[in-house]
């Protein structure tokens, strides 16, 4: 079956604008987590979000970063007001749930703010 | 804190030669111990999984091990392909149902002809 999917896979963007990536999780995973991986760093989670329970945000760096999850399958991480320092490749794993040692990456969506 | 950290930070080898990869963690209590491999531009592949039980697992050419007495995990790689050019991430889970496992920084190889 197919794997994660985010789009887009490159984002270059200005500055002070927002940007929303996207992640679509793979079939029956209900279990939806973002990370943030900058260059030479390792993976930094963001949020996770599990079935129809609230949201662990606990990882989101600032109050310019958001996630949602419609349906409970496709998910949306929307930075606001971008700064130089949001550059990095943004990466959404899924899993099972129970499962979290078996997550399963998307491509990743470089971003880079000029 | 939890933490794992990986040596060497880059390596790079003649094709056809071996490898190993190095990770130490400091996570407790362990669940579990994962190697990812990640190539340029794309997202992490589980290569193998441990947990406490487990001193080695193999899949192909990696081999990886385990010691949870030391907290050591390391990463074989037998007669290496250009293909091996990647990142290659130590992950480890604790144990009591944490969700999120924290991430080894990476070892970069590069596999040249």
């Amino acid at each position: 079956g197919a794997g994660v999917s985010q789009s887009p896979s490159n984002k270059v963007t200005e500055k002070g604008k927002d940007v929303e990536l996207r992640c679509d999780p793979i079939s029956g995973h209900t279990a939806l987590y973002w990370y943030r991986q900058s260059l030479g760093q390792g993976l930094e989670f963001l949020i996770y979000f599990q079935g129809n329970s609230a949201p662990d945000k606990s990882g989101l760096p600032s109050d310019r970063f958001s996630a949602e999850r419609t349906g409970g399958s496709v998910s949306t991480l929307t930075i606001q007001r971008t700064q130089q320092e949001d550059s990095a490749v943004y990466l959404c794993a899924s899993s099972l749930p129970q499962r979290s040692y078996e997550q399963y990456f998307g491509p990743g969506t470089r971003l880079t703010v000029t | 804190k939890n933490q794992v950290e990986q040596s060497p930070q880059s390596l790079i080898i003649l094709e056809g030669k071996n490898c190993t990869l190095q990770c130490n963690y400091t996570v407790s209590p362990f669940s579990n111990l994962r190697w990812y491999k990640q190539d340029t531009g794309r997202g992490p592949v589980s290569l193998t999984i441990m947990t406490f039980s487990e001193n080695t697992k193999s899949n192909g050419r990696y081999t990886a091990t385990l010691d949870a007495d030391t907290k050591q995990s390391s990463l074989h790689i037998t007669a290496s392909q250009l293909s091996d050019s990647a990142s290659y991430i130590c992950v480890v889970s604790a144990a009591g149902g944490s969700y999120i496992p924290t991430f080894g920084r990476g070892t970069s190889l590069i596999v040249h002809p």
